[in-house]
């Protein structure tokens, strides 16, 4: 069964303060995806990577950037938290399999509180 | 317009109900479609995919209609752990590639 381990399931941080999302994925996954999920707006992508050290902007890539330095690894950057980036943001990766790719599979989330 | 429609309920019903959701999308070189269930405050999980012909796992049934871009869950004999949010994904064409679009979600309550 394929794994998607979000580094923390809840965390609190201060507005100013960078933050490190980590995401970390055992199935040798080409795809990697970051997404937001709010109330009344669902999941909304920030960032995805198709391979290592490939990335390209979603819907929402503002005040965040990403970094995929490793097949495994997908980490989410918020350069100066803000208020409005307190949400729940879900991991995601999937595979290609002769150009046809599989459907998502998530971490469990993290929910981020910015004060 | 968002690229993936759907209606975000509730839908109420009782034990043992049918009940059917559907999902519209606008961009019609969209390949790929599934069905995810989320549970309230964890991660969406993948339900069951949808094909072109149709298909079936148990109580639920997928449909997709290309001419209409329209797809459908049907939920047989309703259980109240059917209880959650369904999120309709479409994989829609983006730089060159299919990535996946998810709709708000349609909410399902089933009481005895």
């Amino acid at each position: 069964d394929v794994k998607v381990t979000q580094s923390s399931r809840y965390l609190v941080k201060r507005t100013g303060e960078k933050v490190f999302l980590e995401c970390v994925q055992d199935m040798d996954h080409e795809n990697m995806f970051w997404y937001r999920q709010d109330p009344g707006l669902g999941l909304r992508l920030i960032y995805f990577s198709y391979d290592v050290k490939m990335k390209e902007k979603g819907d929402i890539p503002e005040g965040y950037s990403v970094s995929r330095e490793k097949k495994e690894r997908f980490s989410l950057i918020l350069e100066s938290a803000s208020t409005n980036q307190t949400s729940m943001y879900l991991c995601a990766s999937r595979t290609l399999t002769a150009g046809v790719e599989s459907p998502l599979h998530f971490g469990n989330g993290t929910r981020l509180t910015v004060t | 317009r968002k690229e993936v429609e759907q209606d975000p309920g509730p839908f109420n019903v009782p034990e043992g109900a049918t009940v059917a959701f559907n999902c519209t999308y606008s961009n019609s070189a969209s390949q790929s479609f599934f069905w995810y269930r989320q549970d309230c405050r964890k991660e969406p999980k993948l339900l069951m995919s949808v094909y072109s012909s149709g298909n079936e796992d148990g109580r639920f049934t997928a449909q997709l209609n290309r001419a209409s871009q329209y797809i459908s869950l049907l939920i047989r004999d309703s259980k109240l752990s059917d209880s959650a949010t369904y999120l309709c994904v479409v994989n829609t064409l983006m730089g060159g590639s299919y990535i996946p679009t998810f709709g708000r979600g349609t909410s399902l309550i089933v009481h005895p």
